[in-house]
């Protein structure tokens, strides 16, 4: 089992650009989470995927993150434009279910807004 | 929504001491709760789960309470090492997804 895979591990980019985070989650789990974790704010889920359909994405903070899962094996996630407060470590997790089953994190995409 | 307050922030402790992190809850139809490790530079990493059936749960050095009633759980690690530094978050969950807390970080000394 490869677990829960991400990719960057590091971005840093300027404002203004867009930013492209990655994500393969563990094989026959059909459900997917984005969080985001900072200092002052923990862990923050951003939105999750059943089956591959976004289910709840109230905690996207804006219209310019947008996250997309076109296949069980692989989702993104989209900051357009970039903004030195989306700087934050970016981590996608995985479950057999979306109800009280254990998650599954990746290792995490740090990333820098400059 | 779900609101989860873990304490305490920090915890420093000998080897071979006893650490205790607590959690609190709101939503008194909570269920599951979940504890999670994470080490520098990876993913929280899931250590030791109950769910609301269930008063206490053990898994060699590492045990989970939980307080229905008061809405309040906690972890207990017995025989602290070095590598069990790290920072611990509770989490929490009823009919939808986890709410986290903002997490201890355990230091444990040699």
């Amino acid at each position: 089992d490869a677990g829960v895979i991400q990719s960057p591990r590091h971005e840093v980019t300027e404002m203004g650009q867009e930013v492209t985070l990655r994500c393969k989650p563990i094989s026959g789990h059909n459900s997917l989470f984005w969080y985001r974790q900072t200092m002052m704010r923990g862990l923050e889920l951003l939105i999750y995927f059943n089956n591959n359909v976004p289910i709840d994405d109230s905690g996207m903070p804006e219209d310019r993150f947008s996250a997309k899962m076109p296949n069980a094996s692989f989702s993104t996630l989209k900051i357009q434009p970039s903004e030195p407060r989306d700087s934050a470590v970016y981590f996608c997790a995985s479950s057999r279910d979306s109800d009280n089953s254990p998650l599954h994190f990746g290792n995490g995409t740090r990333l820098t807004v400059t | 929504g779900e609101n989860v307050e873990q304490h305490p922030s920090t915890l420093s402790v000998q080897e071979g001491d006893s650490a205790v992190i607590k959690c609190t809850y709101s939503d008194s139809a909570s269920n599951y709760f979940p504890w999670y490790k994470q080490e520098l530079g990876k993913g929280p990493q899931l250590i030791i789960d109950i769910r609301s059936n269930v008063g206490e749960k053990k898994d060699q050095r590492i045990a989970v309470t939980l307080n229905k009633t008061a809405k309040h759980f906690s972890l207990h690690i017995t025989e602290t090492q070095p590598e069990d530094s790290a920072v611990y978050f509770c989490a929490v969950s009823g009919y939808s997804t986890l709410t986290f807390g903002k997490g201890t970080m355990l230091l444990v000394s040699p």
